[in-house]
């Protein structure tokens, strides 16, 4: 399977601290992807980091990716209370993806 | 901004009956997606579809689950008969081009309760 594994499970920080989360994949991947989750709602795209791509920015998220470690980081920088959710990373092999159990950030105001 | 959009938001069903779920995708897109996500797992691929046929479907993705088009603008699941093991959140999904080179947009899920 490539699914992606999230590390940690779960993070608590305060209002304004940077909160970072990790993915761990097991095979080649074409891009992977990150997604938000609110308790019982839809999955909201973050961001798309390509296989030839080092890093990208989004606002206060900024995404790696090491393709040698396959492995990628989540840093959401400056955190509200509204970022509390979970964060899935999903790795894309042709049309699939395929997602890990997530990370569940709470921000504490 | 364009949506995905799913109808039921919540389905309560017995055990052995038929469902259909329903998705709007964002009307450009060219490839629809299913996947399912039971309460406190992974979110799990079924099926992709483009070009009025299956793409690529999981192990999960067996005989009593179906997809459609019917027309332009929808795409369904159907489940025949549902099983107390399909309480699930079904997400609907959409992408411009193949999955691998885009992103997919979620709708917000259909909550299905087998009793």
């Amino acid at each position: 399977s490539q699914q992606g594994e999230e590390d940690p499970q779960a993070l608590s920080i305060q209002e304004g601290e940077n909160a970072t989360m990790n993915c761990s994949y097991k095979t080649s991947i074409n891009n992977l992807q990150w997604y938000r989750q609110n308790s019982g709602r839809g999955l909201v795209h973050l961001i798309l980091i390509r296989s030839n791509e080092r890093e990208k920015h989004s606002g206060r998220l900024r995404v790696t990716l090491d393709t040698s470690k396959k492995s990628s980081s989540l840093l959401i920088t400056a955190s509200r209370a509204a970022d509390t959710a979970s964060y899935f990373c999903a790795t894309t092999n042709d049309y699939k993806l395929s997602f890990g159990a997530g990370t569940t950030v709470t921000v504490r105001a | 901004e364009p949506e995905v959009t799913q109808t039921p938001s919540h389905q309560v069903t017995q055990m052995g009956q038929e469902v259909i779920l329903r998705c709007v995708p964002i009307s450009n897109h060219l490839y629809f997606y299913w996947y399912r996500q039971i309460l406190g797992q992974k979110v799990e691929f079924l099926v992709s579809f483009y070009n009025n046929e299956i793409s690529e479907k999981s192990e999960i993705f067996d005989d009593q689950f179906s997809v459609e088009r019917p027309d332009g603008s929808n795409f369904t699941l159907k489940i025949r008969s549902t099983k107390l093991e399909d309480s699930a959140m079904y997400f609907c999904a959409s992408s411009g081009t193949p999955g691998s080179t885009d992103t997919q947009y979620f709708g917000p899920g259909t909550r299905l309760t087998v009793l």
